[in-house]
């Protein structure tokens, strides 16, 4: 069955600085990936996913996610932090043939002014 | 509707009693699922309907909980006497095409606290 695994449960980048949020999956190649931002008392809202047209995917907000079938990861990216970006962030690849995503348990991204 | 909507936002309850939580999908949607989310435990898969299919209830964590869907359409998640360990946030979402190939939307949850 597939697995994920965020690295880190929380982070701390200071503003303007690189923003790297690690996932890798289990070592069955899911179909799909996805990242999800939850901010504060909200529900979860898309970033980007990957369906296998391009392993760099880009999303909303300014980040990107590299799929890299080598190291079973899907690691998320972005430039240059901004304050609205702390918030929690979900990697999710799909089931297969579990018809539904995996989560793994989130990675809260804190900014620093 | 325009988003998935879930009703109450907030339940407070009393051990031992029974809660109801709808789900309203996005129209169209034929993929429904409820997720459970936790502190510090991400979100723990709970129940999946897809069109008329019977749906896969691997998920569930005790027979306390059920789901339904009618009309493939409006879901409601039953906890029957809560405990309280049954208190996190319930997570609804839908998807089109099915299977979650385009991702999920999901709505804002209810914050269920039993006391």
């Amino acid at each position: 069955a597939q697995s994920v695994t965020q690295l880190g449960s929380h982070v701390s980048v200071s503003e303007g600085a690189l923003v790297l949020l690690r996932c890798n999956y289990s070592s069955s190649v899911p179909p799909y990936l996805f990242w999800y931002v939850q901010y504060p008392n909200q529900g979860l809202q898309l970033l980007l996913k990957y369906t296998s047209a391009a392993t760099l995917v880009k999303g909303i907000n300014g980040f990107e996610a590299e799929f890299k079938k080598s190291e079973t990861s899907f690691h998320l990216t972005k430039p240059s932090a901004h304050m609205s970006d702390a918030a929690e962030y979900f990697c999710a690849p799909h089931g297969g043939s579990q018809g539904n995503l995996i989560f793994g348990k989130g990675t809260k991204l804190s900014v620093k002014p | 509707g325009a988003g998935v909507s879930q009703s109450p936002s907030n339940k407070v309850t009393e051990k031992g009693k029974d809660v109801e939580l709808r789900c309203d999908p996005i129209s169209g949607h034929t993929a429904l699922y409820w997720y459970r989310q936790s502190l510090g435990q991400g979100l723990e898969f709970l129940i999946y309907f897809q069109g008329n299919s019977a749906p896969d209830k691997s998920g569930l964590p005790s027979d306390r909980f059920s789901a339904e869907r009618t009309g493939g359409s409006v879901s409601t998640l039953t906890i029957q006497r809560t405990q309280q360990e049954d208190s996190a946030v319930y997570l609804c979402a839908s998807s089109y095409p099915p299977g979650g190939a385009g991702g999920y939307t999901f709505g804002s949850g209810t914050r269920l606290t039993v006391v």
